[in-house]
């Protein structure tokens, strides 16, 4: 079955320092990628995906993300965070014939000015 | 266009009741996805349709679960009777292919006492 780890599961910085958060699948076909945000108290929004080519994406608000295929790897990263990016982030995955998105347990980020 | 609408936004309702949460897609989206978001769990699917379709309702946690979507705008997800554990955020999705992503609405607040 297809699933979704997220290793980090809550993440403490203070502002200016650099993200990394790590989301790792296992599925051995084809897959669409995504990182999902959520602010408190709101619903999950998109920051960005992967279909295919470059495999280094950018996303809204200056996130970014690399599919290693080799590592079954779709790892989030900014270079500086701010207050404001205080949130839950979810890596999911869309694999095979399937409309089905799964979903990483999340990553809770907490950014201290 | 207003985005995938969930409604009510909170519900508090006694153990025992039934409890019908509504969601509207984005027009145009063929696909909708009910899920369930708890601490404990993190983001569970519950049951999605394609055409109004159920086609995967393997996340429905028991009979006391119900989902339709009689029509392209409109779907319901209910619980009866409801239990304490039922207790979380239910959210509703829409997608017109997974590629694309989600369009999650802004969820519906269950505390079932």
């Amino acid at each position: 079955a297809q699933s979704v780890s997220q290793h980090n599961h809550h993440v403490i910085l203070s502002e200016a320092a650099s993200l990394e958060l790590g989301c790792n699948y296992s599925y051995g076909g084809t897959v669409n990628l995504f990182w999902y945000v959520q602010y408190p108290g709101q619903h999950l929004q998109l920051l960005l995906k992967y279909f295919s080519g470059d495999p280094l994406v950018k996303g809204i608000k200056g996130f970014e993300a690399e599919f290693i295929k080799s590592k079954f790897s779709f790892n989030l990263r900014k270079p500086s965070v701010q207050w404001s990016d205080t949130a839950e982030y979810f890596c999911a995955v869309n694999a095979g014939n399937t409309d089905k998105l799964i979903f990483g347990t999340g990553t809770r980020l907490q950014v201290f000015p | 266009d207003a985005g995938v609408i969930q409604s009510p936004r909170h519900e508090v309702t006694e153990m025992g009741q039934e409890v019908t949460l509504r969601c509207k897609p984005i027009s145009g989206h063929n696909s909708l996805f009910w899920y369930r978001q708890t601490m404990m769990r993190g983001l569970e699917l519950l049951i999605y349709f394609n055409n109004n379709v159920p086609i995967d309702d393997s996340g429905m946690p028991e009979d006391r679960f119900s989902a339709k979507m009689p029509n392209a705008s409109f779907s319901t997800l209910k619980i009866q009777p409801s239990e304490p554990r039922d207790s979380a955020v239910y959210f509703c999705a829409s997608s017109q292919t997974a590629n694309y992503g989600y369009t999650f609405g802004s969820g519906t607040r269950l505390t079932v006492v």
